[in-house]
């Protein structure tokens, strides 16, 4: 079953305006742990930000923040003030605990996100 | 802070050879590294977890004598690809779990390698 889905495979947005992907999660864990990361077309996987299950507050870091609804197992990203430099792939993911212990991500199928001038 | 490498970025290799693959976390110590796999406009599958001192772990449907997994360090991990093949082609990307990550258990994650077998 699919844990996380980010259900816009593709966004656009206009340079200097705000944009939110979308990110919706299942899991039956108390505790657990939501990250956003951001992949250019390098490759390379970029931390963007994290929310625990148990943070009262939702995270921000600089122009990210993470839009936290618990209830409605909701955690969507909202980057401020686009650049062209935040065109990319942007991947939510999910820490999971297994049975044995194990922690380990889980990614939902990404955002393609293009800013234009 | 928090960087990690992956050497080499980019190999082509001919088919039935053998290739290693290093993540080095560079200014953090990793008792945990993780390594995926990522097809052309896919999402990160992951491969294998691999501790520190112990075997690695790996996820249902990877061949564990294909895929060597060596974490030799605290700073270190390999990934041998063994007679490798033209479906092994495929984007690696490793990532490291600080020791001390503070409870949030942040991964981060190497620029990736490029396996292309011919």
């Amino acid at each position: 079953a699919q844990k996380i889905t980010q259900t816009q495979p593709g966004m656009f947005v206009q340079e200097k305006e705000a944009v939110t992907l979308d990110c919706t999660y299942d899991t039956s864990d108390q505790s657990y742990g939501l990250f956003w990361y951001k992949q250019p077309s390098s490759g390379e996987m970029i931390f963007l930000i994290y929310q625990g299950s148990y943070d009262e507050q939702n995270a921000t870091e600089g122009r990210y923040s993470l839009n936290f609804q618990k209830a409605r197992k909701s955690a969507n990203l909202v980057i401020s003030a686009s650049q062209l430099g935040d065109s990319a792939m942007y991947f939510c993911a999910m820490r999971e605990r297994e049975n044995t212990g194990f922690q380990k991500l889980v990614f939902g199928t990404g955002t393609r996100l293009l800013v234009s001038p | 802070g928090a960087v990690v490498s992956q050497h080499p970025s980019r190999v082509i290799c001919k088919s039935g050879t053998s290739v290693k693959i290093e993540c080095r976390s560079l200014d953090f110590q990793a008792t945990t590294m993780f390594w995926y796999r990522q097809f052309p406009k896919q999402s990160l599958m992951l491969m294998a977890t691999s501790n520190e001192g112990s075997k690695a772990t790996y996820e249902q449907g990877v061949e564990k004598d294909k895929f060597l997994i060596n974490h030799a360090s605290l700073t270190l991990s390999t990934l041998t690809v063994t007679s490798a093949h033209p479906e092994d082609s495929s984007f690696y990307i490793c990532s490291a779990r600080p020791t001390n990550s503070g409870g949030t258990d942040t991964q981060y994650f190497g620029p990736g390698t490029r396996l292309t077998v011919l």
